[in-house]
């Protein structure tokens, strides 16, 4: 069965450097996505991408936060100069194609990276 | 603003026992879908049941199962039959008809299964 994979499974980085974090979504799916969960807390959507574009983003997704799909597979996030509270479970999830009328179409998640900003 | 609340932050169950957990959900919109997906401890996310704006039916996935009342805006979930792999967290999550159909994501309820 395909699925979502996310490398790496856990990343551990010093405050104010890059961090990148890689997706691999199913390859029909047409939707991708960021979201991320500080510990203990809700999932948080970051960014939508379709078309190769952003499609939506949330107030957390601010200038250190970029998004990019380099070739056919890989769906990346990037982190410009991390801080300690972007310490987190991020989440990639992707939709083979837009919800129709009632929001159809779930969303199938990775199974997320650990990153934590000492 | 789309708003989702999950006001049980834990439950318990005994196990063989049905457990409800409750999801209201705040919208402007008139189409939308409402999921629930669980979260082991292990972390990832496993979609579990999903309901339309639009359904008049209730959504029904083996032991889950909806409980849709759109003009009370709540989408609580059933689960009968509960098992001791059923413990883990419960989010329920809105997504509104707009190009991104990206989640909203209540703050979840830890469910727990005693044998």
């Amino acid at each position: 069965e395909p699925e979502v994979t996310q490398t790496p499974s856990h990343q551990v980085t010093q405050m104010g450097q890059e961090v990148i974090l890689r997706c691999v979504p199913i390859s029909n799916h047409l939707y991708f996505y960021w979201y991320r969960q500080i510990l203990g807390q809700k999932v948080e959507f970051l960014v939508s991408f379709y078309n190769n574009e952003i499609s939506e983003k949330s107030e957390i997704f601010d200038d250190q936060f970029s998004v990019e799909r380099p070739d056919g597979s890989n769906f990346t996030l990037k982190i410009r100069s991390t801080k300690l509270e972007d310490s987190a479970m991020y989440f990639c999830a992707s939709r083979r194609e837009r919800g129709g009328l009632g929001g159809h179409n779930e969303q199938f998640f990775g199974p997320g990276t650990r990153l934590t900003v000492l | 603003a789309q708003k989702i609340t999950q006001t049980q932050p834990g439950m318990f169950v005994q196990e063989k026992e049905a457990v409800t957990l409750d999801c209201t959900y705040d919208t402007s919109d008139q189409s939308y879908g409402l999921f629930w997906y669980k979260q082991p401890s292990s972390g990832e996310m496993i979609f579990l049941i999903y309901q339309g704006s639009y359904d008049e039916q209730n959504a029904t996935e083996g032991r889950y199962s909806l409980n849709f009342q759109k003009a009370r805006k709540s989408a609580n979930l059933v689960i009968s039959a509960s098992q001791l792999g059923d413990s883990a967290m419960y989010f329920c999550a809105m997504s509104p008809p707009n190009t991104g159909n990206q989640f909203y994501f209540g703050t979840g309820t830890s469910l727990t299964v005693i044998p």
